[in-house]
């Protein structure tokens, strides 16, 4: 079955402390890897996709990496406004376009 | 200039009663979906259409019964409604085919009392 998990659940961090998110999948046929960021009361909000191990990609302070079990969301120099729940999903093999998504982990960053 | 709009943000209604959520995306996209997320934030899929075709079905009661009366417009009509139904709804949508970005409305917050 596909799955996904997200870890930590919650993390908080001083501004300017960087860290990583994690995000462990079993896929049948992974077709890509999504990051999204969700702030309090609103829709996901596209970040990333990863489609093949060893690809990274990045935007300001964030960089996301894969490998055939896991991707990490490598948050540098966070700031307040970083803050919000960060979601990973994926995509099988398939062409439904179904994302199946973690639980995600919430981030705090504190002045 | 919203690409993928849902009306309404808030719904209370009462137990029984029979609700819409309208769905509206601007973004040419061929494919539209409805997610459910729980209490715990976690999302799952409940429906998609392509080309208003019905693609994705997941284990849903039969009272949520969604409608696409073009590639542009999903309706989500709820039956019936039970405590458990409350969640939040999000409709998203997409270009057909596996790997596309799949972009979300602001979602759409229903409360069962």
């Amino acid at each position: 079955e596909d799955q996904v998990t997200q870890s930590p659940e919650a993390l908080r961090l001083q501004e300017g402390e960087s860290s990583s998110l994690n995000c462990s999948y079993t896929v049948s046929g992974l077709r890509g890897l999504f990051w999204y960021r969700q702030d309090p009361g609103k829709g996901p909000e596209f970040l990333f996709t990863l489609y093949s191990a060893g690809e990274e990609k990045e935007k300001e302070r964030l960089k996301a990496t894969l490998t055939k079990k896991e991707s990490f969301l490598h948050i540098t120099a966070p700031k307040p406004e970083d803050s919000a729940t960060y979601l990973c999903a994926v995509q099988a093999n398939s062409n439904t376009g179904k994302l199946i998504f973690g639980q995600g982990t919430t981030l705090q960053v504190k002045p | 200039d919203t690409a993928v709009s849902q009306t309404p943000k808030y719904l209370v209604t009462q137990m029984g009663n029979d609700k819409s959520i309208k769905c509206e995306q601007n973004l040419g996209h061929d494919t539209m979906y409805w997610y459910k997320q729980d209490s715990k934030k976690f999302l799952k899929i409940m429906f998609s259409y392509n080309n208003k075709e019905l693609i994705i079905n997941e284990t849903v009661p039969n009272r949520f019964s969604p409608k696409s009366p073009d590639k542009a417009h999903l309706n989500l009509h709820i039956n019936s409604l039970e405590l458990g139904d409350s969640a939040v709804y999000f409709c998203a949508s997409s270009h057909s085919g596996a790997g596309n970005t799949i972009y979300f409305g602001e979602g759409s917050w229903l409360t069962v009392v």
